[in-house]
């Protein structure tokens, strides 16, 4: 299995800062990588697919990088819905497997 | 606008089973493949495996694979995921998605709480 490792686990940030999250995959994975997006009442939302596309309807302070085993989701200009927590996953190859996510929290 | 909706939580015997569902509304379901993940309290995202309804072809993650069984109903729009022989290992929250064009994971149900207690 391709395991994928998120850091920082937790992240303290302030409203307006520019933030970054890494993921890194144990093997290549061909930039099949997307963001995910949860907030405290469980709810899931997809971000970004395909290593730096953004889905439909998100905002465009949300970006996505990386090639290879290295990507990270940059969040330009903090907002109070932003903090959450954030997952990767991985779908070049079965079972899927995500990180084990990032919480954003309020400095 | 496609929307999942799950069953409600569910509170077990250990050693049972129980069957949870997933209706896809706005859309029908054949359009996607439709995943199951599991969370654990405090814990991360953990893919269960997923069905094809168009053809009923099913993947598992080979630590689910006698442990889960997916299968779907067309005629109703909805998935199912089973879970056997329930452990305390099984408590969590269980989400079903759907797999769109762009290979990711677009819409989700808002989850569905299986806690296994005597």
């Amino acid at each position: 299995d391709i395991q994928m490792t998120q850091t920082p686990s937790s992240m303290p940030a302030s409203l307006g800062e520019r933030v970054t999250i890494s993921c890194r995959a144990s093997q290549g994975i061909s930039n099949y990588l997307n963001w995910y997006q949860q907030k405290p009442d469980g709810t899931i939302k997809p971000l970004i697919y395909y290593t730096s596309n953004l889905q439909s309807g998100v905002p465009s302070r949300f970006s996505g990088s990386g090639s290879g085993t290295d990507y990270s989701l940059t969040i330009s200009s903090l907002e109070p819905e932003d903090f959450a927590m954030y997952y990767c996953q991985q779908y070049d190859s079965s079972p899927w497997t995500f990180g084990g996510g990032t919480k954003l929290e309020l400095k | 606008e496609v929307q999942l909706q799950q069953s409600g939580a569910e509170l077990v015997r250990p050693g049972t089973s129980v069957k949870l569902s997933c209706k896809v509304s706005g859309d029908t379901i054949t359009a996607y493949y439709m995943h199951f993940v599991k969370q654990r309290p405090g814990q991360g995202l953990e893919w269960i495996g997923r069905i094809d309804p168009e053809d009923d072809s099913t993947k598992y993650a080979e630590k689910f694979k006698n442990k889960a069984t997916l299968t779907a109903d067309t005629s109703s729009n909805t998935a199912y995921l089973k879970l056997s022989s329930l452990t305390s290992e099984d408590t969590a929250t269980y989400f079903c998605t759907t797999e769109g064009n762009n290979y990711a994971f677009d819409y989700w149900g808002q989850g569905v709480m299986v806690t296994v207690s005597s």
